[in-house]
């Protein structure tokens, strides 16, 4: 199926480093979604965002949501052990009914304490 | 406010038996989406519900069903199962009508292995 170009794949970073990742998509989206999943269990949304531009914070989290509405990024500040999990992205775009969410393949976070 | 609610979380078919998944809503959420997430694949759209019918569904051959009930559990089902349907399936829940693009939230998944 269709999905976000999602990266980096992995990443590996000493506590207390800034990490950032983000999307690309080749269709507009109305919507971007940043969730974080641990093993083990479902995605946890981390920030929505819904306006092209839009910059969003949630604590050490900031997600953008691209000018040209194909994309977005993530950025955690002070990366601390329990970021450690999987982060995706997905998208919604617009086509008449369809809100299916469009997913990418995740980035996978470690953190060295 | 209880989240989304799985059952079971785990389970071992064999191939050509079928299995039906079960979903909780958040209270008051009327659209259920299920979704299969495997590491090569990441998360693939499988259909979802809202208000007892299916609003939208993904690429996934017909052996996968779902149906939601009034009160907006909802089920799906995987007939002649096959090794590669080894999964973990997630469901998740939104409040919002059609046509409005909103937020999702999501259960911890059943893990489904299939031998």
């Amino acid at each position: 199926g269709q999905q976000l170009n999602q990266s980096p794949q992995s990443m590996f970073i000493q506590e207390g480093e800034d990490v950032s990742m983000n999307c690309t998509s080749s269709s507009i989206f109305n919507t971007w979604l940043w969730y974080k999943q641990d093993p083990g269990e479902g995605p946890v949304l981390l920030i929505a965002l819904y306006k092209a531009g839009e910059l969003t914070s949630n604590g050490r989290l900031t997600a953008q949501f691209g000018i040209t509405r194909k994309d977005s990024f993530l950025n955690i500040s002070a990366s601390i052990p329990s970021d450690v999990g999987i982060y995706f992205c997905a998208g919604n775009g617009n086509a008449g009914n369809n809100r299916k969410l469009i997913w990418g393949l995740g980035t996978s976070l470690a953190v060295n304490p | 406010k209880a989240g989304v609610t799985q059952t079971p979380r785990y389970l071992i078919k064999t191939r050509g038996q079928q299995v039906t998944l079960s979903c909780s809503p958040i209270s008051g959420h009327r659209s259920v989406s299920w979704y299969q997430q495997t590491p090569g694949q990441g998360l693939q759209f499988l259909f979802e519900y809202f208000s007892e019918t299916q609003r939208n569904k993904g690429n996934f051959p017909g052996r996968f069903s779902g149906r939601q009930f009034s009160n907006s559990r909802s089920e799906m089902n995987v007939s002649t199962l096959e090794l590669g349907d080894s999964a973990l399936y997630l469901c998740a829940s939104s409040s919002r009508g059609a046509g409005v693009t909103d937020t999702q939230y999501f259960g911890p998944g059943t893990r489904l292995t299939v031998l």
